[in-house]
């Protein structure tokens, strides 16, 4: 049974146009949510996180949004760059973590 | 500051052998996590250790795999004997506290491959 669901296995978006990458999850005692972004050969790097106590969290170009009630939150990142072209994990916590299978991200030129 | 240092990077063996992973921490952070990352899928933790101790073994399959971190510092994960299933990526990360809101720092991995 997956806590956290990352529906969508893929997505391309246009350099310059805004990514929105989505995460589902079940455990209502989740109160942290992370995303880490991973590159090929390379360990996940942390990007952003947000508190359950919050519905949104900004830095500089990714922003994330938490919807308690639905048990969902996004990843917006605006512009898109082909830098960004990775991995993306979704991560939520109580008191261990839990990773989504992950989505992965085309920036295309 | 120095990240998550692991060796090797990669590894291939033959079903039925044995195989150990390193993991040196970043410095100070009290807390180390082994991650199994099998392709397709997001990591799924091993085991955690609180310094020296072990907070959750749960999801460790412990008739074939084993850990420890015996000065708090740095840690090896032994897989004997190896089953094909075992391919994935063996991820360690650690944390400064393990407490609370925090981040796990990773690094970059061992990639397994069992014959």
């Amino acid at each position: 049974d997956q806590q956290v669901k990352q529906n969508s296995p893929s997505l391309s978006v246009q350099e310059g146009r805004i990514s929105i990458l989505n995460c589902d999850y079940t455990n209502s005692m989740f109160d942290y949510f992370l995303w880490y972004k991973k590159y090929p050969a390379e360990g996940p790097t942390f990007l952003i996180s947000i508190s359950s106590i919050k519905d949104k969290n900004e830095d500089g170009r990714f922003t994330v949004f938490l919807n308690k009630s639905a048990k969902h939150l996004s990843l917006h990142i605006v512009p898109s760059q082909p830098g960004d072209s990775a991995v993306y994990f979704c991560a939520a916590s109580d008191r261990n973590f839990v990773f989504g299978p992950g989505t992965r991200l085309s920036v295309l030129p | 500051e120095a990240g998550v240092a692991q060796s090797p990077r990669y590894k291939i063996i033959e079903k039925r052998q044995s195989v150990a992973f390193w993991c040196n921490p970043i410095s100070g952070h009290a807390t180390l996590y082994w991650y199994q990352q099998i392709l397709g899928q997001g990591p799924k933790l091993l085991i955690q250790f609180q310094n020296n101790g072990v907070v959750d073994d749960s999801q460790l399959p412990k008739d074939r795999f084993s850990a420890e971190r015996l000065k708090g510092v740095d840690s090896t994960l032994k897989i004997q004997p190896a089953k094909l299933e075992d391919s994935a990526v063996y991820l360690c990360a650690s944390s400064v506290t393990g407490v609370g809101n925090e981040k796990l720092f990773f690094g970059s991995g061992t990639q397994l491959s069992v014959l």
